[in-house]
């Protein structure tokens, strides 16, 4: 069956490093893979997409990377601030459906 | 743009009741909508996808006469628990579709917290 794995611990860092979440699945061949982050108690925010054909996007202070032949994606947030303490989901897309890790928990300490 | 509302942001209710959560894309419309449920510290769960117009697809495992969902009109969509139970407590997100978006984006609602005691 599919399985999407995230490092469920929660990734404490220090502001201004480089934060990096991995994401790894098996038994799924996606057509994309997307980020998001969720805060306590509220819905999922969209920040990235990657499709099954690109190596790598960036927006702003985010990079995703995508392998599909190591079958994983990494999320790297670079100059980390308190306020990107969330936890961050990985969600794999293919036809209508999307299907979601548990997320990994990142604290960025001051 | 893009924003989806849900409505109540929380609810507690009595064993045995029923209750509606309400989905609304505000400045698009949606043809999909979808309902998720999120148990704490797991993953969100595609419970069910909703096309305007026609009856609801479930998720294997999820009951559709418990868990009713209408998307009568491109803008909302409804899941109601029926005679809701304690196991029936979590989070509940519903995310929609733009009629006029790339098929593989989806906005999420801010989720409803149920709690049934």
């Amino acid at each position: 069956s599919q399985k999407i794995e995230q490092n469920s611990e929660a990734l404490n860092i220090q502001e201004g490093k480089t934060a990096t979440l991995t994401c790894n699945y098996t038994n799924y061949s996606p057509a994309y893979l997307q980020w998001y982050r969720q805060d306590p108690g509220r819905g999922p925010v969209f920040l990235l997409l990657i499709r099954e054909n690109e190596k790598e996007k960036r927006k702003e202070r985010l990079k995703v990377t995508f392998d599909t032949t190591l079958k994983q994606s990494l999320f790297h947030i670079t100059a980390s601030q308190p306020a990107d303490s969330a936890t961050y989901l990985c969600a794999l897309g293919g036809y209508q459906k999307v299907t979601f890790g548990i997320g990994t928990k990142l604290q960025v300490i001051p | 743009g893009a924003v989806v509302s849900q409505h109540p942001s929380w609810v507690i209710c009595k064993s045995g009741t029923s209750v509606k959560i309400e989905c609304r894309s505000l400045d698009f419309q949606a043809t999909t909508m979808f309902w998720y449920r999120q148990f704490p510290k797991q993953s969100l769960m595609l419970m069910a996808t909703s096309n305007e117009g026609s009856k609801a697809t479930y998720e294997q495992g999820v009951e559709k006469d418990k868990f009713l969902i209408n998307h009568a009109s491109l803008t909302l969509s409804t899941l109601t628990v029926t005679s809701a139970h304690p196991e029936d407590s979590s989070f509940y997100i519903c995310s929609a579709r733009d009629r006029l978006g790339p098929t593989d984006t989806q906005y999420f609602g801010p989720g409803t917290r149920l709690t049934v005691l």
